[in-house]
């Protein structure tokens, strides 16, 4: 089965730092990786995508990278702002199934 | 309106009550999950559907079921609900594997058993 699992579970850093959430998984047979925000109380947000064959994607001031063969994938969030503050999650296709991670809270400080 | 809607988005019912909760959406795509979020637990699968003929068991189905009413509609229920059922859940949707794959989320459904 399938195991998600992100690093840190919490994070709190000051206005305007560049910060880095990681994400790792077992089985590399994916057909592709999804980071989400979620505001407390709320939906999940999809940001970025990755398919299995690709590397990084970007968006924004968001940058999503994929080594699918060590089994890991990155968010990175270049000058965080306190609107940035939410829990983030990564997830993974495994054909049909989707797997998560219990998320990373982040709290940007202004 | 949102491509993936929930209802009811919040409920209180009591132990032994039958609840139904509703998903539907307009995004057109086959794939179709619940789930439920506990703090602390993540996101952990109940029921999934690739067609109306098609209906997949997760990994914590125990005490509820599905129906799977057209390609759009996909029901939770608890037949009789007891209070650790009390939690967050969410309906999403994918299109098929093949096409970009990304899985979209409604807004929730917030349900509390006294």
């Amino acid at each position: 089965k399938q195991e998600v699992t992100q690093i840190p579970a919490a994070l709190s850093v000051p206005e305007g730092e560049n910060l880095v959430l990681n994400c790792s998984f077992t089985d590399s047979a994916i057909y592709n990786l999804q980071w989400f925000r979620q505001d407390p109380g709320k939906g999940l947000t999809s940001l970025l995508l990755i398919q299995s064959s690709q590397r990084e994607q970007t968006s924004g001031r968001l940058n999503a990278s994929l080594d699918k063969s060590s089994g890991r994938s990155t968010l990175y969030i270049a000058a965080s702002q306190p609107g940035d503050s939410a829990t983030y999650l990564c997830a993974v296709d495994n054909f049909n199934k989707f797997y998560f991670g219990s998320g990373t809270k982040l709290n940007v400080k202004p | 309106d949102a491509d993936v809607t929930q209802t009811p988005r919040n409920r209180i019912t009591k132990t032994g009550k039958r609840i139904m909760l509703e998903c539907s959406q307009t995004k057109g795509h086959d794939r179709m999950y619940w789930y439920r979020q506990d703090p602390g637990l993540g996101l952990r699968l109940i029921y999934y559907s690739f067609d109306v003929k098609d209906i997949n068991k997760g990994e914590i189905s125990d005490g509820y079921s599905v129906s799977r009413q057209a390609q759009a509609k996909f029901s939770l229920s608890l037949e009789s609900a007891i209070p650790n059922q009390t939690a967050l859940y969410f309906c999403a949707t994918a299109p098929p594997v093949g096409s970009s794959g990304e899985l979209f989320f409604g807004e929730g459904s917030r349900l509390t058993v006294l």
